[in-house]
């Protein structure tokens, strides 16, 4: 079972407060990444990351940071919440599959909601 | 136009009934293409995945491509109501970035 883990589960905040969500993973993976979604919609990509000191934004604009100071941790900020940033944000990681194919393991994601 | 087309459903079935769900794409460079199902509360968790075109079986679910129709599906055989979750299909041509589809919502009811 892919040991990802994200906290916290479930978050209520007010408008332009700042927030950090936490994703960490034990499987030594290099590869990081956190989407987002959005109920009957697909998960987009925000960023990614291949490593330590390596991030990229993905597919999706958002207004979130990230950083990757250890191989484990990946986590996501928002400086100042707002309400169009209400939606779940799931953070997965992969490693080397057996026939090229990184599969991505994904934790159990945070819903936000900011009022 | 999105990339990646499915139906959202909900998709209702009894129990013992042959489910099938499908996605198609319009981009002929996706190479593989994978299904999640996730599960009310939780992150997605890969059921599958196929190379190229073909057929895959594992255990209740089989997994087609179609290339030349850019048609995917997956057949789950004699549903439990333990599949009742939504499934995602995935696609990539570089192995790194997937690209969802929107879901297909199952209930399999007793």
């Amino acid at each position: 079972e892919a040991d990802i883990y994200q906290t916290p589960r479930y978050l209520v905040i007010g408008t332009g407060k700042k927030i950090t969500l936490e994703c960490s993973q034990t499987m030594g993976h290099d590869k990081m990444y956190w989407y987002q979604q959005d109920p009957g919609m697909e998960l987009h990509l925000i960023h990614y990351s291949y490593g330590v000191n390596s991030t990229e934004k993905g597919d999706l604009s958002s207004e979130s940071t990230v950083s990757r100071i250890r191989t484990e941790h990946f986590p996501l900020t928002l400086e100042s919440a707002r309400p169009s940033h209400t939606s779940q944000y799931l953070c997965a990681s992969s490693g080397e599959g057996v026939f090229v194919l990184e599969t991505q393991y994904f934790g159990p994601g945070t819903r936000l909601l900011v009022l | 136009q999105k990339e990646v087309e499915q139906d959202p459903g909900p998709l209702s079935v009894p129990e013992g009934a042959i489910v099938s769900l499908n996605c198609t794409y319009s981009n002929s460079a996706f190479q593989y293409f994978m299904w999640y199902r996730q599960y009310s509360r939780k992150g997605p968790e890969l059921l599958m995945y196929t190379y190229s075109s073909g057929n895959k079986e594992d255990g209740r679910f089989t997994a087609q491509v179609d290339k030349s129709s850019k048609y995917i599906s997956l057949f789950i055989r004699d549903s439990q109501p333990s599949d009742s979750a939504t499934y995602l299909c995935a696609m990539t041509y570089n192995t790194d970035k997937l690209i969802f589809g929107t879901g297909t919502r199952l209930q399999v009811f007793p």
